[in-house]
Order: C-alpha cells, then structure tokens, then sequence
C-alpha cells in the first residue's frame, strides 16, 4: 500500500525565512497530493493541493511543487510569519479510491 | 454552512464504558471519513462512506469500534467496550467527490479513557 514520509519533523525559522518541508510516496498512482496546516488544539484546514498532471502550483506566499518521475512532492512557504506555526501534513491519495494517506507532519516554528 | 459539526467537544470515560461520537457533515457532501489522531500514529483514516454506504473499514483497529451512517446527514463512531488505548483526538471530515476533492474536518472529539 501507500506510504508517505516527510521531513523534516520539527523546522524552526525566523520571520521572513523561506521554509520547505518535503515529502515522498511509494505508489505511483497516486495522483492527487493535498497538504494541510493544524494549529495547536484545532482542527486540519486544506493549505493547498496539486494534482499529477502539474509540476507546480502557487498561492500567494504558498507553493508546492511535484515531481512524479522521483515520487516526491514539496511545500515551500515564503516571507514566513508567525502565523504560520502550525504542523504541516502531506498526503497522497489516487483515483482509484484508494486511502488518502498522511504523512507524519512537521511542526513549523516562525520566530518573531 | 456551519461546517462539519462533531459531539461531545470532549469526553472523559472509565474503561469498558460504551462510547458514541456524533458527526454531521457539509450538507451535500457525499463522502464521510473518520480519523483518529494520536501523537504515536499520527493521523489514520478509520472508516469512510459514501452516500451513507461504508466503503473501507479497513482502518477501523477491531471489533469494538463499529461505525454508521444512517441518512445524509448524521454519522456515528462507537466504541464497545473502551479501552484506554482508545484514547486519541476524533476527527470526523466530509468531502464533495471523495479522496480528490478538500477534506473539511469537524472540531475533533478529544476522547480521554481512565
């Protein structure tokens, strides 16, 4: 079945820093990728998501970029603000049904 | 829309007591999943359905965890009997289209067994 790592687990930057957490899947028919953000005690919200037939897709200060060929997808975060401290989770999932599954997250500091 | 709603907020059980978590989806979301959320496992997908029909319950840990969908709009996890194992965050998401569309979670349900 799928697998999904992602690393690093903890990142810690300072304001304004870029950040990048990245990510890599085992079954290469998984098609769609979606990252979520989980601030402390609540609940997972959709980031941003990027399907296979693109390589990068952008909003605002938030990117994420896929490489097929390497099976590996990743989230960049620009000018960073404190506001982003959360943790970050990938996940991975295809058409045909199949689990959409998470990685193990990375707990990202923004220090003012 | 009010979003994806979960009860109780919290719930705090003595081993081998029953417990039922409640969730209502994004009405007309035709997907539901159950989660569970612990710092050891991560995030794991326990069950979901499809216009009310379970479709993977491969997730669910055993026989004391069965889950329902009775009509569109209301489903339930239930745990018989707990364990303090059991004890996890509970995150109930509904989705338009399934596994390629945004998950909207609810609040979570933080269960606690003694």
């Amino acid at each position: 079945g799928e697998n999904v790592e992602q690393h690093p687990s903890t990142l810690s930057v300072q304001e304004g820093d870029s950040a990048v957490i990245k990510c890599t899947y085992s079954d290469s028919a998984s098609n769609y990728f979606p990252w979520y953000k989980q601030e402390l005690g609540k609940r997972p919200q959709l980031v941003i998501d990027i399907r296979s037939n693109v390589g990068e897709k952008k909003d605002q200060r938030i990117a994420v970029t896929l490489n097929k060929t390497a099976k590996h997808f990743s989230l960049h975060i620009t000018e960073t603000q404190p506001e982003d401290s959360a943790v970050y989770f990938c996940a991975a999932s295809d058409t045909g049904g199949f689990k959409t599954i998470f990685g193990a997250g990375t707990r990202l500091f923004v220090k003012a | 829309d009010a979003g994806v709603i979960q009860s109780p907020r919290h719930e705090v059980t003595e081993m081998g007591q029953e417990v039922t978590l409640r969730c209502k989806p994004i009405s007309g979301h035709d997907y539901l999943f159950w989660y569970r959320q612990t710092m050891m496992r991560g995030l794991e997908l326990l069950i979901y359905f499809n216009n009310n029909v379970p479709i993977d319950d491969s997730g669910m840990p055993e026989d004391r965890f069965s889950a329902k969908m009775p009509n569109a709009s209301f489903s339930t996890l239930k745990i018989q009997p707990s364990e303090p194992r059991d004890s996890a965050v509970y995150f109930c998401a509904s989705s338009f289209l399934g596994y390629q569309e945004t998950q909207y979670f609810g609040p979570g349900t933080r269960l606690l067994v003694l």
